[in-house]
């Protein structure tokens, strides 16, 4: 699976939209971007993937630039619920056992 | 609720001791994980299971022996133990590969902490 870079860390404000980016410059052609978040002490969340077609659902957007060589998640109204580290990662979309490959992720930190 | 439910959440062991960490999953999947999370580490795969037939083991010592008796159970039996060994163990399930409907997302459990003394 493709390796992805992440920012360690960012603050946003409460109400804002969080824009948070992905690296992915090795991607290959039938390599899905997802995310998840993981709240403190949780297990990770599943909040989106896409292909190469921008993609959107009730918790967040996600951009693919045309290259496929980096992506954006986009959380719209950021809550304080929405503080948590949050993680990109490429992988074949059916590979046998699905399996998924954990950086270290962005933590998210939404202040009031 | 994830659909995967995780016991115990806490668990206290000697190094001696013979323990088990259990999962289970309510949502029809055939391919169930088992991740390993320490403090200040990215999570790491341990095993994975599709169709109740362990298809990765990442070079887990041997003494955390997974086992897999249907699709909607899994196990964590853990035996002498090091403090190093002290972290989240996280169990996550989804369809397998072959599901039309398979989005490739992990359904995780909310894990089952454990520390060796």
């Amino acid at each position: 699976d493709a390796k992805t870079t992440q920012p360690p860390s960012m603050d946003c404000a409460e109400g804002r939209a969080a824009n948070l980016p992905c690296n992915h410059s090795t991607i290959s052609g039938n390599e899905y971007v997802y995310w998840y978040r993981q709240i403190h002490s949780q297990g990770p969340q599943y909040i989106i993937h896409g292909l190469k077609n921008n993609e959107t659902n009730e918790m967040a957007s996600l951009i693919i630039t045309e290259d496929r060589k980096s992506s954006t998640l986009i959380l719209p109204h950021a809550t304080l619920r929405d503080t948590a580290v949050y993680y990109c990662i490429v992988r074949v979309g059916r590979a046998a056992g699905n399996k998924l490959t954990f950086g270290g992720g962005t933590r998210v930190l939404v202040k009031p | 609720e994830t659909g995967v439910t995780q016991t115990p959440r806490h668990l206290v062991m000697g190094m001696t001791n013979k323990k088990s960490l259990k999962c289970e999953q309510h949502l029809g999947h055939n391919a169930m994980y088992w991740y390993k999370q320490s403090a200040k580490k990215p999570l790491e795969l341990m095993f994975v299971y599709s169709l109740e037939e362990r298809v990765e083991n990442n070079s887990v010592p041997s003494r955390f022996s997974p086992e897999c008796p249907n699709s909607s159970h899994l196990f964590l039996h853990l035996h002498t133990l090091q403090p190093e060994d002290s972290a989240l163990y996280l169990c996550a399930s989804s369809p397998t590969g072959t599901a039309v409907f398979d989005t490739g997302e992990l359904f995780f459990g909310e894990g089952s902490r454990l520390t060796v003394l």
